[in-house]
């Protein structure tokens, strides 16, 4: 069974590097979309990007100047950093294995998620 | 990017009864492969989202067939035939045929 753990700091402080870990437990991570998607306190959704392919990735344009997702096979974890933070960042940080089923995109599983807080 | 919007914000329903969650896209969802590209989420209180519906109308494995989606172009509608107390949360549509990827604002669903 694929299970996925986000593990960080859960307060940063503005204008800092917001970086956080997803392990993945169950299966390997050298396949599939690995995914953050986040949800500032009491909003909606927010897709932040994906890696794909070992290497290729893709990411909000809203968010792409300051955002890397990156993989670690050797630990399989896949990992991200936000540069730049601010009170804006604030927000419910998932991890998610995006898998293709023909030519659709589904996440599943998600990680529990971890509440990061940006403030001095 | 495609912008998604649900309708109503809310809903409450009595146990037993059906509910109906709208989901409006700013451009067809419709790809040029034939496939449209709208899926259904439910967040439960304190848990992460999970997977109910792809392709506007394919339920994911082990969700109950009580669970049914509908639609085409940039309307699209998930419905509940007898809404259960397991059912409450928020249910958000998402698209994947473009980038970025985009959710609608959600619908709370909750029991009378």
């Amino acid at each position: 069974q694929v299970q996925l753990q986000e593990s960080g700091p859960g307060l940063v402080k503005p204008s800092e590097t917001l970086s956080l870990t997803c392990t993945v437990s169950g299966y390997s991570i050298n396949s599939y979309y690995w995914t953050w998607i986040r949800q500032p306190p009491g909003k909606g959704l927010e897709w932040i990007g994906y890696m794909y392919n070992s290497g290729s990735t893709n990411y909000n344009p809203s968010l792409e100047s300051r955002v890397t997702v990156s993989v670690d096979t050797s630990k399989n974890q896949f990992s991200l950093k936000l540069t730049s933070v601010t009170a804006a960042d604030t927000a419910v940080y998932y991890c998610a294995r995006g898998f293709r089923y023909f030519d659709w995109l589904l996440f599943d599983p998600w990680g529990q998620g971890t509440l990061v807080t940006v403030s001095s | 990017e495609i912008v998604m919007s649900q309708t109503p914000l809310s809903l409450s329903v009595t146990p037993g009864q059906p509910a109906s969650i709208s989901c409006k896209s700013s451009q067809s969802l419709l790809h040029s492969d034939g496939k449209t590209y709208l899926y259904w989420y439910l967040q439960k209180a304190g848990q992460p989202p999970q997977l109910l519906i792809y392709e506007v109308s394919n339920r994911f494995s082990g969700v109950p067939d009580r669970f049914s989606g509908s639609g085409s172009g940039t309307h699209f509608t998930l419905k509940i035939s007898r809404v259960e107390a397991e059912d409450v949360g928020v249910y958000y549509c998402m698209q994947s045929i473009q980038l970025p990827l985009t959710f609608g604002g959600g619908t709370k669903v909750e029991i009378k």
